[in-house]
Formats: structure tokens, sequence, C-alpha cells
């Protein structure tokens, strides 16, 4: 069954912190991977998207790794800022014989705190 | 580019109406659309897929008599809610395929009272 999970579930840290959320699959065939951002009471929006060739990729303040061997990615915020208060969303692209909808398999999402 | 609206952003409603819900693409046609729910502090869950000028694809365990949806022009794909019961309340959010991708809309919260 393909899945996604995300750890952690939430997460608190300072202003001017950085920090690390991961983001593991099962995912099969693979095809991309997508970290979201997701404002309270807002739609997703998406971050970066990462293919299987692609180890590392960066937005500004965020950085996504992908291990396509090991099925992991992470995404990395540096120096956070009170904006980045929202829940980080990593969603796969697989094929359309497990995936949802479209291929994709959405994970539950970690929520991330920054406190002043 | 590739900017989904929805309308309305949130809407209040007394158990047993029904309420539309909106989603279009303002910058892109769109012959694909998708419609998920989200609770909170969970993910987003998929209740149907909405194919232009034809009949929506529903996921497992969404009623399709309940959740009416109809993707009449390129641009615009709506969710009726009929009989709204207070466990229908939840933030419903649209997404429209474009080279790709899937852009999602800005969510709209659904409270029934």
């Amino acid at each position: 069954k393909n899945q996604v999970e995300q750890s952690p579930q939430s997460l608190i840290i300072l202003e001017g912190k950085n920090c690390t959320l991961q983001c593991n699959y099962t995912v099969s065939p693979f095809s991309n991977l997508r970290w979201y951002k997701q404002d309270t009471g807002r739609g997703p929006v998406s971050l970066t998207i990462m293919t299987f060739s692609e180890n590392t990729k960066s937005n500004g303040r965020y950085t996504a790794t992908l291990d396509a061997d090991t099925k992991q990615s992470s995404l990395h915020i540096t120096a956070s800022q009170l904006s980045d208060s929202a829940s980080y969303i990593c969603v796969v692209r697989g094929g359309y014989s497990g995936g949802g909808a479209d291929g994709l398999t959405f994970g539950k999402g970690t929520h991330l705190i920054i406190q002043p | 580019g590739a900017v989904v609206s929805q309308h309305p952003s949130w809407v209040i409603c007394k158990s047993g109406t029904s309420v539309k819900i909106e989603c279009r693409s303002l910058d892109f046609q769109a012959t694909t659309m998708f419609w998920y729910r989200q609770f909170p502090k969970q993910s987003l869950m998929l209740m149907a897929t909405s194919n232009e000028g034809s009949k929506a694809t529903y996921e497992q365990g969404v009623e399709k008599d309940k959740f009416l949806i109809n993707h009449a022009s390129l641009t615009l794909s709506t969710l009726t809610v009929t009989s709204a019961h207070p466990e229908d309340s939840s933030f419903y959010i649209c997404s429209a395929r474009a080279g790709g991708e899937q852009f999602f809309g800005p969510g709209t919260r659904l409270t029934v009272l």
C-alpha cells in the first residue's frame, strides 16, 4: 500500500533557529515528491518538487533533499521566521496503479510553530 | 500564473440546507479538477475527481448524491453539499490540474449548525 509518513507530527522552535522535517514514503513506482506549505485556513502552496534524479533543491530558506534509494525526503528551514508557522505536507506522485487520484499520496503533515 | 480561487471562503448554514462551493481556475483552463476535504490537523482527503463535460469520479465512501459535483466549463467546478449536517463541517479544498501539476485553491470553511 502506498503511504507517506511524516515526522515529527508537530514542532515548536524559536524564531531564528533551523529545523528539519522528515518524510518517508513507500509509493512505487515513484514519479516525484513535493513539499507544500499550508497556512492555517488556506490551501497548500508548493515549495519544491523533486524527481528521482534530484538530491537537493532549494527555494529561499527552504531546502529539500531526496534519497530515492531509502525513500526518504527532508525539508530544512533555515533561520526560521514567524511567518514559517504552518503545516508542511509531503506529497508523493506515483503510478496510477497505486496512488490516489492523479497518482498522489499525501502525508499528514508536520505542524510547525515558530515562537518569538 | 496557475491561480485557483474558491468561493465562498467560509459559510455557515443550518442543518438540512444545501451549500454550493465554487472552484475557478483564473488564468488557465482545467479539464480536471479535484475536491478534497480536510479535518483539523489531518491531511487532505480526496473526495472526487471532476472532469469537464462528464460525470465526476468519487472516492470510495463518498456519497455522490450528497456531494454533487458539476464541471460545466474549463474554468469552473462546483461542489454542492446537499442536506448538510454538522458532521459535514470541514475545510473543503479544490485543485486544478495544469501541466501535470495540481494547483490548490484557498479552501472553503463550512460550518453546519
